[in-house]
């Protein structure tokens, strides 16, 4: 079954640090582009970020931009998202998914992992 | 930045009964022959699900009486006949730079 399983969801402090997983099975991740979309609560999509299948491009919605790192473990399987200088504004449920094209057409999304950014 | 409004907001559908929302973008999607807009479903308490992709493409599994029509900068999604399982928050996206629209919410009356 192809899938996508997101983990590393908490509560931080602003300012603090938090590293979200996403391990794939069904299919390898080097071969497609991968995204991070994000839900804040009672809110609407906000896409954050996303990698080619080849690894050599990167690209960050402007709010996140500077903070947060995209990365991805082939040996793994699993893509990552380092966020730093975390903000209240950074709470949210955290969606991976996969993506068909570079970067649209979001075929295969996780349940989600939730971020709170509170003191 | 592109901009994406949906319209309605909210939605009440009587079963069996069709149904429409409307996306507009700030520009136009229309690149190499492709519309760059996808159609999402939030079923409530659920992950994002793909029903359409470069704008009247069905996603894999999509029930035929969802589909999706336009160019350029207007585009709808049309249900034939809402079922009990349609309800949900349904979005837009562009697919050039990754925006969503608001999001429209159709529920059962």
């Amino acid at each position: 079954e192809v899938q996508v399983v997101e983990s590393g969801g908490g509560l931080v402090q602003p300012g603090g640090s938090l590293r979200l997983s996403c391990a794939a099975s069904g299919f390898t991740v080097s071969n497609y582009a991968m995204t991070w979309v994000r839900q804040g609560p009672g809110k609407g999509l906000e896409w954050v970020s996303g990698i080619r299948g080849s690894g050599d491009t990167t690209v960050y919605a402007d709010s996140v931009k500077g903070r947060f790192t995209i990365s991805r473990d082939n040996s793994k399987n699993t893509l990552y998202l380092q966020m730093d200088s975390l903000r209240a504004e950074d709470t949210a449920v955290y969606y991976c998914a996969k993506a068909q094209q570079w970067l649209y057409t979001f075929d295969i999304w996780g349940q989600g992992t939730m971020v709170i950014v509170s003191s | 930045d592109i901009v994406m409004t949906q319209s309605p907001l909210s939605l009440p559908v009587t079963p069996g009964e069709p149904a429409s929302i409307s996306c507009r973008s700030s520009q136009s999607l229309l690149h190499n022959g492709n519309n760059f807009l996808d159609w999402y479903l939030q079923k409530p308490g659920k992950s994002p699900q793909l029903l359409i992709y470069l704008g009247s493409n069905r996603a894999s599994g999509v029930p035929d009486r969802f589909s999706g029509s336009g160019s350029g900068t207007d585009f709808t999604l049309k249900i034939s006949r809402v079922e009990a399982e349609d309800v949900g928050v349904y979005y837009c996206m562009q697919g050039l730079g990754r925006t969503f629209g608001q999001g429209t919410k159709l529920e059962i009356k």
